[in-house]
């Protein structure tokens, strides 16, 4: 079975810094990946997601996220962040050829200093 | 506006009480997903339908029921079989099954007291 792994529960960076989240997966082939993002006490929304082709993908906000098949790794990253993208961010995975499940990540909280 | 509407945002219930979450979806969307999410744990699957009438248990599914009687609803009871029911519940649907693209509610909070 597929599993994700986002080693980092907390982060803290300052405004302006830049960002990068870790997300690391388990899986025998090549899966979807997706990175959501969930305000406090709120649904997800979608980021940026990985199917095939160019290993970098752009998402809304800023965001980009590179897969790197040879790490098994799908980091998200931010140039410089602002104070209104402290949130949780979650790494999920899923499966390719059929199949509808996602498998998420226990998530990141991001907190931002001005 | 096309989305996901999940109700009520909060619910109470007392112990032993039965209790369905509604979920709608106005994207025309085949496949429908259940989540719970507890801090420190991610969201783990409970139950997805890929059609009408048909819907198959995920990882958690002991103390829960669906049903999908139309393509627009997916409604979760939660039972009194299952022994810590409180939670945040996510519905999330995805336009097939293949890509797995999922687009979210806002969520349910769940207190049992």
């Amino acid at each position: 079975a597929q599993s994700v792994t986002q080693p980092d529960i907390h982060i803290t960076v300052s405004e302006g810094a830049s960002l990068e989240l870790r997300c690391n997966y388990s899986y025998g082939a090549t899966p979807y990946l997706f990175w959501y993002v969930q305000s406090p006490g709120q649904g997800l929304q979608l980021l940026l997601k990985y199917f095939s082709g160019d290993t970098l993908v752009q998402g809304i906000k800023g965001f980009e996220a590179e897969f790197k098949r040879s790490q098994s790794s799908f980091n998200l990253r931010k140039p410089s962040v602002h104070w209104s993208d402290a949130a949780e961010y979650f790494c999920a995975v899923g499966l390719t050829g059929g199949g509808n499940k996602l498998t998420f990540g226990t998530g990141t909280q991001l907190k931002v200093e001005l | 506006d096309g989305g996901i509407t999940q109700s009520p945002k909060y619910l109470f219930r007392k112990e032993g009480q039965n209790v369905t979450l509604s979920c709608e979806q106005n994207l025309n969307h085949d496949a429908m997903y259940w989540y719970r999410q507890d801090p420190g744990q991610g969201l783990r699957l409970i139950y997805y339908s890929q059609i009408v009438n048909d819907f198959q248990k995920g990882d958690i599914a002991e103390g829960y029921s669906v049903s999908r009687e139309k393509k627009e609803s997916f409604p979760l009871t939660v039972t009194s079989a299952q022994k810590n029911p409180t939670a945040f519940y996510l519905c999330a649907s995805s336009i097939d099954r293949d890509t797995n693209e999922a687009f979210f509610g806002q969520g349910t909070r769940l207190t049992v007291v």
